[in-house]
């Protein structure tokens, strides 16, 4: 099972910063959180990933709160392009594989 | 960099019937996931290949098996189809040595009738 929990849905208005929440309130100290994104027919893209500080790459920013139950992906200036459904996941530690565990993910309408 | 690449594109299969389907990972890749993705749900893990060995298994029946060669590449097989079995069939690649980004594939759309 998912250890995340996210709104099903979201609207953002063009050019504004989109903010995802995300609650994993039972992650384990060695385990990451992870931001994927899928946009209609396609597969999954990775997003950004964090453990406890707070992230930043060319697509998104990541905050963390300090007692790791929650994150917030950011997106600065949401496009129409950004519309897709967003995964938060906490992946499991790298000597079970590391593989990635889905749940509903947000979905992401970004609107003119 | 062609990125992980997945074949076919689509297919549609009759129930009790057998398909393969194939990824080629991302270069410089060498550990294939593979996932199910039911229509209007999050990826499925089905099982993750390195070096040719089945690493890791999610919570699929032995009708799911797969295989990975020596050039990274993998299948998956798929036997006694059922309705359900129709889904989104997706492989990811990444390296073991910088596991956290998984690329994934396009998808294979599986439909069983």
């Amino acid at each position: 099972d998912a250890k995340t929990t996210q709104p099903p849905s979201m609207d953002c208005a063009e050019g504004r910063a989109a903010n995802l929440p995300c609650n994993h309130s039972t992650i384990s100290g060695n385990e990451y959180v992870y931001w994927y994104r899928q946009i209609h027919s396609q597969g999954p893209q990775y997003i950004i990933h964090g453990l406890k500080n707070n992230e930043t790459n060319e697509m998104a920013s990541l905050i963390i709160t300090e007692d790791r139950k929650s994150s917030t992906l950011i997106l600065p200036h949401a496009t129409l392009r950004d519309t897709a459904v967003y995964y938060c996941i906490v992946r499991v530690s790298y000597n079970q594989g590391g593989k990635l565990i889905f749940g509903q993910g947000t979905e992401l309408s970004v609107k003119p | 960099d062609a990125g992980v690449t997945q074949s076919p594109t689509h297919l549609i299969k009759t129930r009790g019937q057998q398909v393969t389907l194939r990824c080629s990972p991302k270069s410089g890749h060498d550990t294939v996931s593979w996932y199910q993705q039911a229509l209007g749900q999050g990826p499925q893990f089905i099982f993750q290949y390195y070096e040719e060995e089945e690493r890791q298994r999610g919570n699929f029946p032995d009708r799911f098996s797969g295989h990975q060669f020596p050039n990274y590449s993998s299948e998956l097989n798929v036997n006694a189809l059922l309705l359900g079995d129709s889904a989104l069939y997706l492989c990811a690649s990444s390296s073991d040595r910088l596991y956290y980004e998984q690329y994934f594939g396009p998808g294979t759309r599986l439909t069983v009738t």
